[in-house]
């Protein structure tokens, strides 16, 4: 079993639309989770931060975290085609990174 | 502010023949570097990471080797490339100020192809 699960996707939303991304994780090491965005052919960018249970908004985007059921969502309101990319999760006990392998997420306008 | 750079952008190599992928971070001292892969529609597989010159810790034995000769600059080897080393080559760095080192950040990449 993997450590992080991601949904595969691919996503096809038309614009405007609420997007939801999910990971789920089994190991409960896991303390800082991060979601980043990769652009085709381009290094991914860091998009969320976050470390303890709940949500954290940030713009059209907020990131959730639900330790108890080792369960993390990204979520992205008023989708824009300039949205469209993969979307990684990743978490950390340390200083290591654990990734998801990505969702892909087209936003059609 | 901080940037970090790698080259080339793009590589065909043939079989056999070595490698050479450089990473540099400007605007910041002793970060945490790292190499991943990132195979076709794949997540991220962590190669190596390093906390200082001449600190540094392999996740997964191949034929790759890494190098910190200097705080700032990280470079990635190998010997003979294999065709199952072609793949997308991501550096990344932690430490920035102000923010965790969980957080990583990363370089542009290397697409390297093997044939």
């Amino acid at each position: 079993q993997k450590e992080v699960e991601q949904d595969p996707g691919p996503l096809s939303v038309p614009e405007g639309a609420i997007v939801s991304l999910n990971c789920t994780y089994s190991n409960s090491a896991f303390q800082y989770f991060m979601w980043y965005r990769q652009y085709s052919r381009k290094g991914p960018e860091l998009l969320m931060y976050t470390y303890s249970s709940g949500n954290k908004e940030d713009g059209r985007f907020t990131a959730q975290v639900d330790k108890s059921s080792k369960y993390i969502s990204l979520f992205i309101r008023d989708s824009q085609p300039s949205d469209s990319a993969t979307y990684l999760c990743a978490m950390s006990s340390g200083s290591r990174l654990t990734f998801g392998e990505g969702t892909q997420l087209t936003v059609n306008p | 502010s901080q940037t970090i750079h790698q080259w080339p952008a793009t590589l065909v190599q043939p079989v056999g023949s070595p490698l050479s992928l450089e990473c540099t971070v400007e605007g910041t001292s002793n970060p945490n570097l790292y190499w991943y892969r990132q195979a076709a529609g794949r997540g991220l597989q962590l190669l190596f990471y390093s906390i200082g010159i001449d600190q540094i810790s392999s996740e997964v034995p191949q034929n790759l080797s890494a190098s910190r000769p200097q705080d700032r600059q990280f470079i990635l080897s190998s010997k003979k490339l294999l065709l199952s080393d072609s793949g997308f080559y991501l550096c990344a760095w932690s430490g920035r100020a102000g923010s965790s080192y969980n957080e990583q950040f990363f370089g542009p990449g290397t697409r390297l192809t093997v044939l």
